[in-house]
């Protein structure tokens, strides 16, 4: 069974640009959320989605947004990049069901670097 | 969600047995304690999780006291590769996911010496 897949591994882009970072879910998953990892802040909540609809946010700008698609795989979109902004970033997959066995299983993650 | 209090770091020998104990004083009825493995630049992999006193899995065992105040995860017989940082988490097994708007710690770095 194929695990969860992050594209790409490691990015490099400039201040101002955009982003689009890609996530599959593990097969039969219907849950995908995403985290940003830095040295100074730790694991991050940023948002889960579910069925194609945002369930849960965290405390992040509107500059980080993203999708699902009906095949659950996700996308995250970090628009106009600032220098903050690299961090690994990481998704997690988990069949979403309520009271169904929550483990979740992270990807390798896509390392972020802004210059 | 209940917050986690875990030491900072904690060093240990090959062949020990380790001891990580997380304070969550908050805790609610529902909620449930699960721990994470993460090694340098990949994600959190999952070990454990339990609501009640002792669960034990082929890598870890998971014990929690009667008040669900605080919670022991315990590796026996570390080895290099064990070094790695340890998260606690407590939340709503009754949710969508352990992923589901977790809050992560800071966690305890173990380091595992020859």
């Amino acid at each position: 069974k194929a695990g969860v897949t992050q594209t790409p591994r490691y990015l490099i882009k400039t201040r101002g640009q955009q982003v689009t970072l890609s996530c599959s879910p593990i097969s039969g998953h219907r849950s995908v959320s995403w985290y940003q990892q830095t040295p100074g802040q730790g694991l991050q909540f940023l948002f889960e989605y579910f069925s194609e609809t945002q369930r849960n946010k965290g405390n992040f700008p509107g500059r980080f947004s993203g999708r699902q698609f009906s095949n659950s795989r996700s996308e995250m979109n970090v628009s106009t990049l600032e220098l903050g902004d690299s961090a690994l970033y990481l998704c997690a997959s988990s069949l979403g069901r309520r009271g169904a066995n929550t483990e979740a299983f992270f990807g390798q993650g896509t390392r972020l670097t802004v210059v | 969600l209940a917050k986690t209090t875990q030491p900072i770091s904690m060093d240990s020998y090959e062949g020990q047995e380790v001891n990580i104990t997380c304070s969550h004083n908050n805790i609610a009825t529902n909620d449930y304690i699960t721990w994470y493995q993460q090694f340098p630049s990949q994600g959190p992999r999952f070990i454990i999780q339990g609501y009640k006193t002792k669960v034990t899995n082929e890598v870890a065992s998971l014990f929690i006291p009667a008040d669900r105040k605080s919670s022991t995860l315990s590796l026996p017989r570390v080895s290099l590769s064990d070094t790695a940082v340890y998260y606690c988490l407590v939340g709503d097994k009754g949710g969508y996911s352990s992923a589901s708007k977790i809050i992560f710690g800071s966690g305890t770095r173990l380091s595992i010496r020859p």
